[in-house]
């Protein structure tokens, strides 16, 4: 079935430094690809997707490429800030009948001034 | 509402009572999600909803676990003689239709605050 791994945490970063939380996939077919975050004390938002080979999601300065050759999909961001302390999710939907969505088990960020 | 609403925050019981969760999606989103996000886990997919069906309950980890949906819109999760290892954060989530493939979910999930629930 399908599965997300993604590096396990905490990462601690010091503020402006870059970024890098690795995530690979397995699925069969074409999924689409996310990133969520849950900052603390609150739920689960999107913060960017892909939805085929070579995209890349960006959002508030955080990019993510879909790579299939490589089954990742990992996310980078160049200069971190303290408010991105949060815990990250990669994850997976399927192609299948419905976008069922298949969750890494979750990489907290924690960046200190 | 403006997002994904459910209640309660907080629920604390004891080891064998009955809980039931609530979860109100978007309004107009046809689909909705059950979610168990444990301790130091990452979120273990439970029930899926489309309108008031449930195609796919394989993520339920017991019979003591059952879900319902009524109008198309609101949700319980229902938990029936808690265990200790029930005890988790419950999240919900809704995503609406791809106009273009028809009554296809969009693969955007929008969450719930989540409910923690405590079994003593």
């Amino acid at each position: 079935g399908d599965s997300v791994t993604q590096m396990e945490g905490p990462v601690t970063l010091s503020e402006e430094a870059f970024l890098t939380i690795n995530c690979t996939y397995t699925a069969t077919g074409y999924p689409s690809l996310f990133w969520y975050v849950q900052y603390p004390g609150e739920g689960l938002q999107l913060l960017l997707k892909a939805t085929k080979a070579d995209d890349k999601g960006s959002n508030k300065g955080f990019e993510a490429t879909y790579r299939k050759e490589t089954t990742s999909f990992h996310l980078e961001k160049g200069s971190v800030q303290v408010s991105d302390s949060a815990v990250y999710f990669c994850a997976l939907s399927g192609d299948g009948g419905y976008q069922k969505v298949t969750f890494g088990t979750g990489t907290k960020l924690q960046v200190i001034p | 509402g403006a997002g994904v609403s459910q209640s309660p925050s907080n629920k604390v019981t004891e080891k064998g009572k009955d809980v039931e969760l609530r979860c109100d999606p978007i309004s107009g989103h046809t689909a909705l999600y059950w979610y168990r996000q444990s301790l130091g886990q990452g979120l273990e997919f439970l029930i899926y909803f489309q309108g008031n069906s449930a195609p796919d309950k394989s993520g339920l980890p017991s019979d003591r676990f059952s879900a319902e949906r009524t109008g198309g819109s609101v949700s319980t999760l229902t938990i029936q003689r808690t265990q200790q290892e029930d005890s988790a954060v419950y999240l919900c989530a809704s995503s609406g239709q791809d106009g273009l493939a028809g009554v296809r979910p969009t693969d955007t999930q929008y969450f719930g605050p989540g409910t923690r629930l405590t079994v003593l």
